[in-house]
């Protein structure tokens, strides 16, 4: 069974451009969630799907950050502008919810850099 | 809400010692409990998971951790640690309502020296 996909792996940006992360959950997760890693801290959510309905964006800087889930798969995030605070890991995990404990899969991040 | 709290960022150990990796948790409704590792430039792996049931439960790479209600602590243990073992540990927890996100301490840096 594949895992979950992210692309880039690494990003390197200038302060105020934007840039874009893809995610493809593991196939037949219908939940998926963004997390920010910063260097030095646990992950910390951003976003959470369910389906392509957004769950919950309570932590989301919606002035720079956007999220979607087109079609119920593939999810794309973005940052526009980018900030010099924006740098960190960006995780993507993906869950099925079926029974306890509701295990979350994980990506291997986008690190991204902003000079 | 729910926190929780890695009391250690950084364990240093020798080969073939034992390690704790202590974890305390605080939430007022019920959670499930986890350990995550993380080795370098890549996602996180589950070590282990706590439902319910016995407080003492096996994970994979021979770790165990212990769930304690009432000091609200769960402990990561390995008896006997590897080089392989060099990492960051997350411990994590979420509420039991199904497709909660998880809340995660600020992690643990291993480092296993020959």
């Amino acid at each position: 069974e594949a895992g979950v996909a992210q692309s880039p792996r690494y990003k390197i940006i200038e302060k105020r451009q934007s840039v874009a992360f893809w995610c493809n959950p593991i196939s037949g997760h219908a939940t998926l969630y963004w997390y920010q890693q910063i260097l030095g801290q646990g992950p910390k959510l951003l976003i959470q799907f369910q389906n392509n309905g957004v769950v919950d964006d309570s932590q989301l800087p919606k002035d720079r950050f956007s999220a979607e889930r087109l079609k119920g798969v593939d999810s794309t995030l973005k940052i526009q502008p980018a900030k010099l605070e924006d740098s960190a890991v960006y995780l993507c995990a993906s869950s099925l919810l079926v029974q306890p404990p509701y295990e979350q899969y994980f990506g291997p991040g986008t690190r991204l850099t902003v000079t | 809400a729910q926190s929780v709290t890695q009391l250690d960022s950084q364990v240093p150990v020798f080969e073939e010692a034992p390690v704790e990796l202590r974890c305390n948790y605080s939430s007022s409704v019920s959670v499930y409990l986890f350990w995550y590792v993380q080795y370098p430039n890549q996602g996180l792996q589950l070590l282990l998971k706590y439902l319910s049931g016995s407080t003492l439960v096996k994970g994979i790479n021979g770790f165990e951790a212990e769930f304690n209600k009432s000091q609200t602590s769960f402990h990561l243990r390995k008896p006997s640690v590897h080089i392989s073992d060099t990492a960051e540990y997350f411990c994590a927890v979420s509420e039991i309502r199904a497709g909660t996100a998880l809340i995660f301490g600020k992690g643990t840096t291993l480092s296993v020296s020959s």
